[in-house]
């Protein structure tokens, strides 16, 4: 089944650096863009931005420019966000989440990733 | 930026009675050309990811129970769930796809009364 696997909780000190992976299995990687959102404690989802998974390039929304990447390893249908310069406010639960279809126009989520905690606390 | 309103924030609801959750969008979503309207429903459940409940303003997606239907178009947009049952307790979000970047409504949380 279709199915994308995160990495594990994460605790971080103001400043430092944290990547997260998500996995991605039954499917043909590179035939669906990612997407990853961020979920901050009792907020609703916040887009972030999208990878496509056949070209590599990156859309970034406002708000996710400079501190963020979004990355691929396409050997082993992977992709991966990169936060940089970690703050209090990056305290959030983030998501990968797969387009719900190939279709250029078929950008709703489905599946997501089981989200990845990431704590950014002195 | 398109901006998603939902209404209400939360609602209580009889097991067996219809929950109805709405969204409006700040602009139309409703593209000519293919005439399709492109909004999502979610549900998220405490401590899991939101799960994808309704595409295209109101395709159901598969293994959906339907009980769930999805409908409105242009700008105003409706979740109704036609006889509440226990596992539905979640909080329920709308989502444009229309134009980047993509939004999210504020979420309405149904609760059992």
């Amino acid at each position: 089944q279709v199915q994308l696997v995160q990495s594990g909780s994460e605790l971080k000190k103001p400043g430092a650096s944290m990547r997260v992976s998500c996995k991605a299995s039954g499917y043909t990687f590179s035939s669906y863009g990612m997407n990853w959102v961020r979920q901050a404690p009792g907020q609703g989802p916040e887009w972030m931005g999208r990878i496509s998974t056949n070209t590599g390039n990156p859309t970034y929304a406002q708000g996710f420019t400079g501190r963020f990447v979004f990355s691929l390893d396409t050997s082993v249908s992977t992709a991966y966000l990169q936060i940089s310069s970690l703050k209090a406010e990056d305290t959030a639960v983030y998501y990968c989440a797969r387009d719900g279809g190939g279709g250029w126009d078929h950008r709703w989520f489905d599946p997501w990733g089981q989200g990845t905690l990431v704590t950014v606390s002195s | 930026d398109i901006v998603m309103t939902q209404s209400p924030d939360s609602l209580a609801v009889s097991l067996g009675e219809r929950a109805t959750i709405n969204c409006a969008s700040s602009q139309s979503v409703l593209y000519r050309s293919n005439n399709k309207t492109y909004v999502a429903w979610y549900k998220q459940k405490s401590g899991q990811p939101p799960k994808l409940l309704i595409y295209w303003a109101s395709t159901r997606e598969s293994g959906v129970p339907d009980r769930f239907s999805g409908s409105g178009s242009g700008t105003y947009f409706t979740l109704t769930i036609s006889s509440l049952q226990a596992e539905d307790v979640a909080v329920y979000y709308c989502h444009q796809y229309y134009s980047s970047p993509l939004t999210f409504g504020g979420g309405t949380k149904v609760e059992i009364k």
